[in-house]
């Protein structure tokens, strides 16, 4: 009966380093989000899953993001070559049925990245 | 894009004051969606409304299709209503959010 959880809860980097963030929907969830939420910006949608697939990747801020789902569960977001802008809190979500922003959505408590 | 915007963007009210903010978008939707973030706390969604009103508890969360408008009221407020919320719509990905309301009650 967990919800959804992300590892790491903070993450501590030097910029131009490689990081991994993991994302456990709920079980039976088929939809999966990634969204960013910046030091006084409000969120902002990065990628959504939709079973493995992400049918529309323009949302990630730059081509050194990018986001895989395997076997329909866990999602990682990496980010490449890290830069200082990309410090903000890191949150997934997922849903049950189709994606999209007709079913409630469950969020994870979210990884706070620093990058120094 | 849906641009949304949300209503007053800090409020601070007494306990027991009846609290509404509100939420305005651009673009039809299908469904909108209102959230609640504590400090240092994760993001609990409160409604999802397409059409009317719902209530659970002492919230109330109305929508106006026609106006492209939501409001989120609070009855008999209470310091530990003290959050953002954040209004955000649905669209055919993931949603698009307003940039929260930071709501503080007093005792």
């Amino acid at each position: 009966g967990a919800g959804v959880s992300q590892s790491p809860s903070n993450k501590v980097t030097e910029k131009g380093k490689d990081v991994e963030l993991r994302c456990d929907p709920i079980s039976g969830h088929t939809a999966l989000y990634w969204y960013r939420q910046s030091l006084g910006q409000g969120l902002e949608f990065l990628i959504y899953f939709q079973g493995n697939s992400a049918p529309d990747k323009s949302g990630l801020p730059s081509d050194r993001f990018s986001a895989e789902r395997t076997g329909g569960s866990v999602s990682t977001l990496t980010i490449q070559r890290t830069q200082q802008e990309d410090s903000a809190v890191y949150l997934c979500a997922s849903s049950s049925g189709l994606a999209g922003g007709y079913n409630e959505q469950f969020f994870g408590p979210g990884t706070r990245l620093t990058v120094l | 894009k849906n641009e949304v915007e949300q209503s007053p963007q800090n409020l601070t009210a007494q306990e027991g004051e009846f609290i509404t903010i509100n939420c305005s978008y651009s673009v039809g939707i299908s469904a909108l969606h209102w959230l609640q973030q504590h400090p240092g706390g994760g993001i609990v969604s409160l409604f999802m409304l397409s059409s009317g009103k719902k209530k659970h508890g002492r919230l109330i969360a109305t929508i106006n299709i026609q106006e492209k408008h939501s409001s989120l009221h609070i009855t008999a407020s209470h310091p530990r209503d003290s959050a953002v919320y954040i209004c955000a719509v649905g669209g055919a990905d993931g949603l698009t959010f307003g940039k929260g309301t930071h709501l503080i009650i007093q005792p």
